[in-house]
């Protein structure tokens, strides 16, 4: 299995309070992303990183700020958690230069906003 | 930004029938990969497709991809109920941003 562990794995949390999740990998791989799974939408795409420091946006980032300061740490911040965030986040890594490239996942965390 | 879609959503079949999952992707890309997912748990890694043409087997599964027609399927032979499963499958843009197709829900009946 890949080296991702994300934390928490469940979390119930308040509308209007901060929240942030954390995805830690052992793989040193450059590309990290950040998922939300909802029924009837599949996996969207939150923010990515391809290194320390460079992010980038995804196809619903509203609401939801990442920073990377470490190869191996990608944190997901909810600034002002409202209850349609309520969701499973997914994190995923990706080694873009070899030959597969393909991305693996971690365990997921299920946020409930109430 | 790239549009993956899927269909059907949702397939329900009988043990030892064959089946198609199509997918289709919106923008110019050379790779295509087929993810698993079982209920109330992560993604494992099927296929990776990495050109026009290509063909990969793994059992009673087997995906395909087309370049040109943007199109890449997975071919189901003789279903098992073990092979009940959401499967999605996703692609690269511009080689960092990852997308993934809504995820087809396969029940396999006995």
């Amino acid at each position: 299995d890949a080296g991702i562990t994300q934390s928490p794995r469940h979390k119930v949390t308040e509308t209007g309070t901060p929240v942030t999740l954390r995805c830690h990998q052992t793989e040193n791989h450059r590309y990290m992303y950040w998922y939300r799974q909802d029924p009837g939408h599949g996996l969207r795409l939150i923010h990515y990183s391809y290194g320390v420091k460079d992010t980038d946006k995804g196809e619903v980032s509203d609401g939801y700020s990442v920073s990377r300061s470490k190869t191996e740490d990608f944190l997901l911040t909810l600034e002002s958690a409202t209850s349609s965030q309520t969701s499973v986040y997914f994190c995923a890594i990706r080694n873009r230069f070899t030959t597969s490239t393909e991305a693996f996942f971690g365990q997921g965390t299920r946020l409930t906003v109430v | 930004e790239l549009k993956v879609e899927q269909n059907p959503l949702f397939l329900s079949m009988q043990e030892g029938k064959n089946y198609t999952i199509y997918c289709n992707y919106s923008t110019t890309s050379d790779r295509l990969y087929w993810y698993r997912q079982d209920p109330g748990k992560s993604l494992e890694s099927l296929f990776v497709l990495l050109s026009n043409g290509a063909v990969k087997q793994e059992g009673r599964l087997m995906a395909s991809l087309d370049t040109k027609a943007r199109l890449s399927t997975l071919h189901i032979t003789a279903a098992v109920h073990d092979l009940s499963a959401t499967y999605f499958c996703a692609s690269a843009y511009t080689g960092n941003q990852f997308y993934f197709g809504t995820g087809t829900s396969l029940t396999v009946i006995p």
